[in-house]
């Protein structure tokens, strides 16, 4: 059963804190992407990957950097964490065209205390 | 600028009925749409898609509807059953970009 692997389902962290959400896909998929999902706001696009050490910047970068070393692991890095990045955030991957739809992790509730 | 916009954050039908969930979005460069369904604690799972080249696409329950005049679409689920209560995206996707709804809360009561 194919699927996007993230490391940890809640976390608890505190403000200031360097933090690393790690996402893993066994599907070969070229894409990868990491949102937050707030309510009322649905999932919001913070960065994405379409290759190996290629990055791009999403719709809410700010205090977040991304690392993708290796074709199935896409890192999400938190470098100061705040308060206001208590959120749950979701892991994607894709291959190709959209078409097919991105396949989702189970996401990482973060709470920053 | 949301340019897919889920204006019902929250939708309740009986078992047996039909649940219609609408979508509205702005950008005419969208070429493809799609919907998810999430559970609490869970990833949203794709659900069903349509071409913009089509007006309709069907797959058992689940059936979408596009109108490109109106830049609306809609999932159909008939009949709704207390399993399909979950949180609905909607989605557009258009040059490699895709945007996400803010999501409907459906609830089917037994």
């Amino acid at each position: 059963d194919v699927k996007v692997t993230q490391s940890s389902r809640y976390l608890v962290k505190r403000t200031g804190e360097k933090v690393f959400l790690e996402c893993v896909q066994d599907m070969d998929h070229e894409n990868m992407f990491w949102y937050r999902q707030d309510p009322g706001l649905g999932l919001r696009l913070i960065y994405f990957s379409y290759d190996v050490k290629m990055k791009e910047k999403g719709d809410i970068p700010e205090g977040y950097s991304v690392s993708r070393e290796k074709k199935e692991r896409f890192s999400l890095i938190l470098e100061s964490a705040s308060t206001n990045q208590t959120s749950m955030y979701l892991c994607a991957s894709s291959s190709g065209q959209n078409h097919y739809g991105y396949t989702f992790g189970s996401g990482t509730r973060l709470t920053v205390v | 600028d949301q340019q897919v916009k889920q204006n019902s954050p929250s939708l309740s039908v009986q078992e047996g009925r039909i649940s219609i969930l609408n979508c509205d979005y702005t950008n005419s460069m969208f070429d493809y749409f799609l919907w998810y369904k999430k559970y609490p604690a869970e990833g949203p799972t794709f659900l069903i898609s349509i071409s913009s080249i089509k007006d309709k696409n069907e797959d058992g329950r689940f059936t979408v509807f596009l109108n490109k005049s109106a830049k609306h679409l809609s999932l159909h689920i008939v009949p709704s059953q207390p399993g399909d209560s979950a949180v609905y995206f909607c989605a557009a996707s258009g040059n490699n970009d895709m945007r996400f709804g803010a999501g409907t809360r459906l609830t089917v009561k037994p």
